[in-house]
Protein backbone atom coordinates (compact mmCIF):
# COMPACT_ATOMS: atom_id res chain seq x y z
CA UNK A 1 0.00 0.00 0.00
CA UNK A 2 1.74 3.44 -1.15
CA UNK A 3 2.08 6.07 1.82
CA UNK A 4 1.62 9.30 2.20
CA UNK A 5 3.33 11.66 -0.71
CA UNK A 6 4.97 14.58 0.40
CA UNK A 7 6.51 17.44 -2.21
CA UNK A 8 9.00 19.42 -2.24
CA UNK A 9 11.28 17.11 0.49
CA UNK A 10 13.39 20.60 0.98
CA UNK A 11 12.77 24.48 0.35
CA UNK A 12 14.61 27.50 0.88
CA UNK A 13 13.05 30.74 0.45
CA UNK A 14 13.56 34.64 1.54
CA UNK A 15 11.21 35.90 4.04
CA UNK A 16 7.98 37.55 2.16
CA UNK A 17 8.17 34.89 -0.53
CA UNK A 18 5.70 32.80 -0.70
CA UNK A 19 5.82 28.75 -0.94
CA UNK A 20 3.44 26.04 -1.58
CA UNK A 21 3.27 22.10 -0.65
CA UNK A 22 1.69 19.16 -1.33
CA UNK A 23 0.32 15.95 -0.05
CA UNK A 24 -1.58 13.01 -1.77
CA UNK A 25 -2.89 10.94 1.50
CA UNK A 26 -2.84 7.19 1.75
CA UNK A 27 -6.14 6.17 -0.70
CA UNK A 28 -9.31 5.99 0.87
CA UNK A 29 -8.54 7.77 4.01
CA UNK A 30 -10.85 10.78 4.66
CA UNK A 31 -9.17 12.48 7.06
CA UNK A 32 -6.08 14.72 6.24
CA UNK A 33 -3.68 16.75 8.71
CA UNK A 34 -0.83 19.67 8.19
CA UNK A 35 1.34 19.61 11.07
CA UNK A 36 3.93 21.76 11.73
CA UNK A 37 7.31 20.66 13.63
CA UNK A 38 9.65 23.39 15.04
CA UNK A 39 12.97 21.61 15.90
CA UNK A 40 12.71 20.45 19.38
CA UNK A 41 9.35 20.59 19.37
CA UNK A 42 6.33 17.83 19.24
CA UNK A 43 4.23 18.00 16.05
CA UNK A 44 1.34 20.97 16.19
CA UNK A 45 -1.72 20.24 14.07
CA UNK A 46 -2.48 23.24 11.67
CA UNK A 47 -5.70 22.48 9.93
CA UNK A 48 -7.84 19.14 9.61
CA UNK A 49 -9.56 18.25 6.55
CA UNK A 50 -12.41 15.21 6.89
CA UNK A 51 -13.03 14.45 3.48
CA UNK A 52 -12.68 17.96 1.24
CA UNK A 53 -14.10 19.69 4.44
CA UNK A 54 -12.62 21.71 7.14
CA UNK A 55 -12.53 20.31 10.49
CA UNK A 56 -10.27 22.07 12.51
CA UNK A 57 -7.96 25.09 11.47
CA UNK A 58 -7.92 26.75 15.01
CA UNK A 59 -4.01 27.18 14.74
CA UNK A 60 -3.41 27.97 11.40
CA UNK A 61 -2.20 31.40 10.86
CA UNK A 62 -4.83 32.43 8.73
CA UNK A 63 -3.06 35.94 7.89
CA UNK A 64 -0.18 34.10 6.05
CA UNK A 65 -1.03 30.33 5.81
CA UNK A 66 -4.30 28.96 3.54
CA UNK A 67 -4.61 25.28 2.67
CA UNK A 68 -7.12 23.65 0.28
CA UNK A 69 -8.30 19.64 -0.28
CA UNK A 70 -9.79 19.99 -3.27
CA UNK A 71 -11.95 16.92 -4.46
CA UNK A 72 -11.48 15.20 -0.75
CA UNK A 73 -7.91 13.82 -1.91
CA UNK A 74 -4.75 15.70 -2.16
CA UNK A 75 -4.01 18.65 -0.59
CA UNK A 76 -1.76 22.22 -0.91
CA UNK A 77 -0.92 24.32 2.16
CA UNK A 78 0.76 27.82 1.08
CA UNK A 79 2.16 30.26 2.98
CA UNK A 80 2.66 34.13 1.89
CA UNK A 81 4.16 35.74 3.08
CA UNK A 82 6.93 33.53 4.79
CA UNK A 83 8.18 34.63 8.13
CA UNK A 84 11.71 33.77 9.79
CA UNK A 85 9.60 32.01 12.11
CA UNK A 86 7.85 29.70 9.63
CA UNK A 87 11.54 27.24 9.61
CA UNK A 88 10.04 24.13 10.57
CA UNK A 89 8.97 20.49 8.99
CA UNK A 90 5.73 20.81 7.66
CA UNK A 91 3.79 17.29 7.83
CA UNK A 92 1.21 15.62 6.21
CA UNK A 93 -0.86 12.94 7.28
CA UNK A 94 -3.93 11.14 7.38
CA UNK A 95 -5.74 8.57 8.81
CA UNK A 96 -9.38 7.13 8.03
CA UNK A 97 -11.40 8.98 10.76
CA UNK A 98 -10.63 11.76 13.39
CA UNK A 99 -8.78 10.66 16.90
CA UNK A 100 -7.88 7.57 14.51
CA UNK A 101 -3.78 6.36 14.26
CA UNK A 102 -1.83 8.81 12.18
CA UNK A 103 0.25 7.88 9.10
CA UNK A 104 2.94 10.58 8.31
CA UNK A 105 4.56 11.17 4.91
CA UNK A 106 8.55 12.12 4.91
CA UNK A 107 7.81 16.01 5.32
CA UNK A 108 9.04 19.16 3.95
CA UNK A 109 12.15 21.05 5.69
CA UNK A 110 11.41 24.60 5.19
CA UNK A 111 14.21 27.37 5.96
CA UNK A 112 13.17 30.83 5.56
CA UNK A 113 16.27 33.32 5.53
CA UNK B 1 -1.35 23.26 31.54
CA UNK B 2 -0.13 22.33 28.18
CA UNK B 3 -2.34 19.63 26.91
CA UNK B 4 0.34 16.80 26.48
CA UNK B 5 3.08 16.68 28.93
CA UNK B 6 6.27 14.85 28.56
CA UNK B 7 9.75 14.97 30.41
CA UNK B 8 12.29 15.89 27.63
CA UNK B 9 14.91 13.83 28.74
CA UNK B 10 17.54 13.00 27.28
CA UNK B 11 17.56 9.89 29.03
CA UNK B 12 21.09 8.03 28.15
CA UNK B 13 21.23 4.16 29.08
CA UNK B 14 23.58 1.39 28.34
CA UNK B 15 22.36 -1.74 25.95
CA UNK B 16 20.23 -4.09 27.60
CA UNK B 17 19.10 -1.38 30.52
CA UNK B 18 15.10 -0.79 31.16
CA UNK B 19 13.78 2.51 30.51
CA UNK B 20 10.77 4.43 31.34
CA UNK B 21 8.58 7.49 30.03
CA UNK B 22 5.70 9.83 31.31
CA UNK B 23 3.21 11.35 30.13
CA UNK B 24 0.28 13.27 31.37
CA UNK B 25 -3.12 14.28 29.36
CA UNK B 26 -4.95 17.38 30.29
CA UNK B 27 -8.07 16.58 28.21
CA UNK B 28 -10.31 14.05 30.59
CA UNK B 29 -12.84 13.47 27.79
CA UNK B 30 -9.47 11.91 25.69
CA UNK B 31 -10.34 8.51 23.80
CA UNK B 32 -7.27 7.21 21.78
CA UNK B 33 -3.75 7.13 23.17
CA UNK B 34 -0.42 6.19 21.36
CA UNK B 35 3.03 6.45 21.25
CA UNK B 36 5.61 7.46 18.30
CA UNK B 37 8.57 7.11 17.65
CA UNK B 38 10.49 9.69 15.42
CA UNK B 39 14.27 9.14 14.41
CA UNK B 40 16.29 12.15 13.27
CA UNK B 41 15.08 14.07 10.68
CA UNK B 42 12.39 11.82 10.14
CA UNK B 43 8.89 11.43 10.23
CA UNK B 44 6.75 10.19 13.33
CA UNK B 45 5.92 6.55 12.92
CA UNK B 46 3.20 4.17 15.03
CA UNK B 47 5.45 2.70 17.72
CA UNK B 48 2.10 1.32 20.06
CA UNK B 49 -0.85 2.12 20.62
CA UNK B 50 -2.09 2.11 24.29
CA UNK B 51 -5.43 0.33 25.52
CA UNK B 52 -6.89 0.59 29.51
CA UNK B 53 -5.88 -2.84 30.14
CA UNK B 54 -2.56 -2.05 29.62
CA UNK B 55 -0.24 -3.82 26.45
CA UNK B 56 3.15 -5.35 25.49
CA UNK B 57 4.42 -5.50 22.25
CA UNK B 58 8.19 -7.72 22.29
CA UNK B 59 9.92 -5.62 24.70
CA UNK B 60 7.89 -3.08 25.01
CA UNK B 61 5.26 -2.10 27.39
CA UNK B 62 2.16 0.14 27.30
CA UNK B 63 0.32 1.38 30.38
CA UNK B 64 -2.63 4.14 30.73
CA UNK B 65 -4.09 5.65 33.74
CA UNK B 66 -7.39 7.12 33.05
CA UNK B 67 -8.02 8.34 36.43
CA UNK B 68 -4.46 9.89 37.07
CA UNK B 69 -5.00 10.78 33.36
CA UNK B 70 -1.33 9.08 33.06
CA UNK B 71 0.23 7.06 30.24
CA UNK B 72 3.58 5.36 30.13
CA UNK B 73 5.56 3.45 27.80
CA UNK B 74 8.42 0.64 29.10
CA UNK B 75 11.34 -0.28 27.11
CA UNK B 76 12.86 -3.84 28.40
CA UNK B 77 16.66 -4.65 27.54
CA UNK B 78 17.44 -1.72 25.13
CA UNK B 79 18.62 -1.78 22.33
CA UNK B 80 21.24 0.78 20.47
CA UNK B 81 18.57 0.76 17.25
CA UNK B 82 16.36 2.13 19.86
CA UNK B 83 17.94 5.44 20.00
CA UNK B 84 15.07 7.80 18.89
CA UNK B 85 12.77 10.40 20.16
CA UNK B 86 9.50 9.23 22.07
CA UNK B 87 6.20 10.78 21.18
CA UNK B 88 3.35 10.47 23.68
CA UNK B 89 -0.54 11.16 21.38
CA UNK B 90 -3.56 11.38 22.62
CA UNK B 91 -6.92 12.31 20.96
CA UNK B 92 -10.57 12.02 20.81
CA UNK B 93 -12.77 10.52 18.02
CA UNK B 94 -13.41 12.89 15.32
CA UNK B 95 -10.16 15.32 15.99
CA UNK B 96 -6.59 15.72 15.15
CA UNK B 97 -4.19 14.31 17.38
CA UNK B 98 -2.14 15.72 19.52
CA UNK B 99 1.58 15.33 20.36
CA UNK B 100 3.65 16.06 23.12
CA UNK B 101 7.00 17.55 23.01
CA UNK B 102 9.25 14.07 22.79
CA UNK B 103 11.65 12.29 25.11
CA UNK B 104 14.91 11.56 23.44
CA UNK B 105 16.50 8.35 24.31
CA UNK B 106 19.89 7.79 23.53
CA UNK B 107 20.99 3.76 23.45
CA UNK B 108 25.45 3.44 24.36
CA UNK B 109 26.79 0.31 24.02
Amino acid sequence: EAGVAQSPRYKIIEKRQSVAFWCNPISGHATLYWYQQILGQGPKLLIQFQNNGVVDDSQLPKDRFSAERLKGVDSTLKIQPAKLEDSAVYLCASSPGGGEKLFFGSGTQLSVL
Amino acid sequence: RKEVEQDPGPFNVPEGATVAFNCTYSNSASQSFFWYRQDCRKEPKLLMSVYSSGNEDGRFTAQLNRASQYISLLIRDSKLSDSATYLCVVGKAGTALIFGKGTTLSVSS
